[in-house]
């Protein structure tokens, strides 16, 4: 059974589109986050959710809007999509963020690309 | 200074050898330190924690910690091709909500 899951893999798409990304957890985590790896595989974090709660919020452009329906659920929506967006999405969970001292499990990733 | 910083690489080792990677950060407060290995295309992998100062073993894979120096260091002994991917440092803040700074990964090769 997978422990955190992301759709789609693959999301190919135009310029100025919205899309959606979505994750659940089985793990029975309080918190859940959103990482973006740039083509430089660099991975850095955008929105962290503990407890359907927003705890971390980073400088993301407001197209972005995750949304959190229950805590085993993180969705991502992406308004008028550009370019530079183009990168893979990683969801993520741990069992709570403390001090940061839970290891956080990833899902498989969206490869976005944009056209 | 970057918060997290590795040596980039590529680093490339005979099979059998000690690979060594190593991770220096910028915040004092940081009091755990994860490594995360990630194969071409696949997520990322925790495969060592280590919280206290010294050496934590598991396995072929050793992570030492010295926060005096604000170093964290991964040691993967017998190194296999297998193990041949990117390995990431990553360091929570202090009070960060959960929050990891990663490091921009050392890519690893293990060569037969």
């Amino acid at each position: 059974d997978t422990a955190v899951s992301q759709t789609p893999k693959y999301l190919v798409t135009q310029m100025g589109n919205d899309k959606s990304i979505k994750c659940e957890q089985n793990l029975g985590h309080d918190t859940m986050y959103w990482y973006k790896q740039d083509s430089k595989k660099f991975l850095k974090i955008m929105f962290s959710y503990n407890n359907k709660e927003l705890i971390i919020n980073e400088t993301v452009p407001n197209r972005f809007s995750p949304k959190s329906p229950d805590k085993a659920h993180l969705n991502l929506h992406i308004n008028s999509l550009e370019l530079g967006d183009s990168a893979v999405y990683f969801c993520a969970s741990s069992q709570d963020y403390g001090t940061g001292e839970q290891p956080q499990h990833f899902g498989d990733g969206t490869r976005l690309s944009i056209l | 200074q970057k918060e997290v910083e590795q040596n980039s690489g590529p680093l490339s080792v005979p099979e059998g050898a000690i690979a060594s990677l190593n991770c220096t950060y910028s915040d004092r407060g940081s009091q755990s330190f994860f490594w995360y290995r990630q194969y071409s295309g696949k997520s990322p992998e925790l495969i060592m924690f280590i919280y206290s100062n010294g050496d934590k073993e598991d396995g072929r894979f050793t992570a030492q910690l010295n926060k005096a120096s604000q170093y964290v260091s991964l040691l993967i002994r017998d190194s296999q091709p297998s193990d041949s991917a990117t390995y990431l440092c990553a360091v929570p803040g202090g009070t960060s909500y959960g929050k990891l700074t990663f490091g921009q990964g050392t890519i690893l090769t293990v060569h037969p």
